[in-house]
């Protein structure tokens, strides 16, 4: 079983509605990662959160807006989203964004699917 | 420029034939390469981490190693649970976030 809990699973979505997706760890990871996958490609990285303070916004548009209200929470707010945002949202989570050759530990993900 | 390079795309073996997976790379200032196994509709699993060339780890029927250009990942005798996609992702020093290769997706046959 997976340290990192996202929900939910599958989200189903048209392109007017809001949804967040939410995403938590307890192993006292202090960066918090949110990635986007498209089937057969790797992870692609959207937003670092390190020590609660958006520290990386990989030119993401603003219909994505992340937060973290907390040390163990990380959520992506979703409002306005295109076909083309479909996909697996993953989050991620380790020791210290400054500390990158600690590993990154990801959760299941959110399947997406916009109508 | 920073890259990561895996090798084959795609791999198909027999239950209990052996092979490698081989990921490539070119960053300055390597700090670290991770291993993830990933089945299909899950999330990255985390394997291994190597830091320094000449480095090896085990688990199970999986040994990583590195050099200062790339690195393997052999697989001893696979089973058929052992069919994933397999990534590579490399932490250098001038840059925060980690690059990831593209995967093999490794297939094993009863």
């Amino acid at each position: 079983d997976t340290e990192v809990t996202q929900t939910p699973k599958h989200l189903v979505m048209g392109m007017t509605n809001k949804k967040s997706l939410k995403c938590e760890q307890h192993m006292g990871h202090r960066a918090m990662y949110w990635y986007k996958q498209k089937a057969k490609k790797p992870p692609e990285l959207m937003f670092v959160y390190s020590y609660e303070k958006l520290s990386i916004n990989e030119s993401v548009p603003s219909r994505f807006s992340p937060e973290c209200p907390n040390s163990s929470l990380l959520n992506l707010h979703l409002h306005a989203l295109q076909p083309e945002d479909s996909a697996l949202y993953l989050c991620a989570s380790s020791q210290a964004q400054g500390q990158n050759n600690q590993p990154q530990h990801f959760g299941d993900g959110t399947r997406l699917s916009i109508l | 420029e920073d890259q990561v390079t895996q090798s084959p795309e795609a791999l198909r073996l027999q239950e209990g034939e052996s092979s490698s997976l081989n990921c490539s790379y070119t960053v300055s200032g390597l700090r670290g390469l991770f291993w993830y196994r990933q089945d299909p509709g899950k999330g990255p699993e985390f394997l291994f981490t190597l830091y320094s060339a000449g480095e090896e780890k085990e688990k199970e029927r999986l040994k990583a190693t590195l050099t200062k250009k790339e690195s393997f990942l052999h697989i001893t005798a696979p089973k058929p649970e052992d069919s994933a996609t397999y990534l590579c992702a490399v932490a250098h020093s001038s840059a925060s976030k980690i690059i990831f290769g593209s995967g093999t997706r490794l297939s094993i046959r009863p």
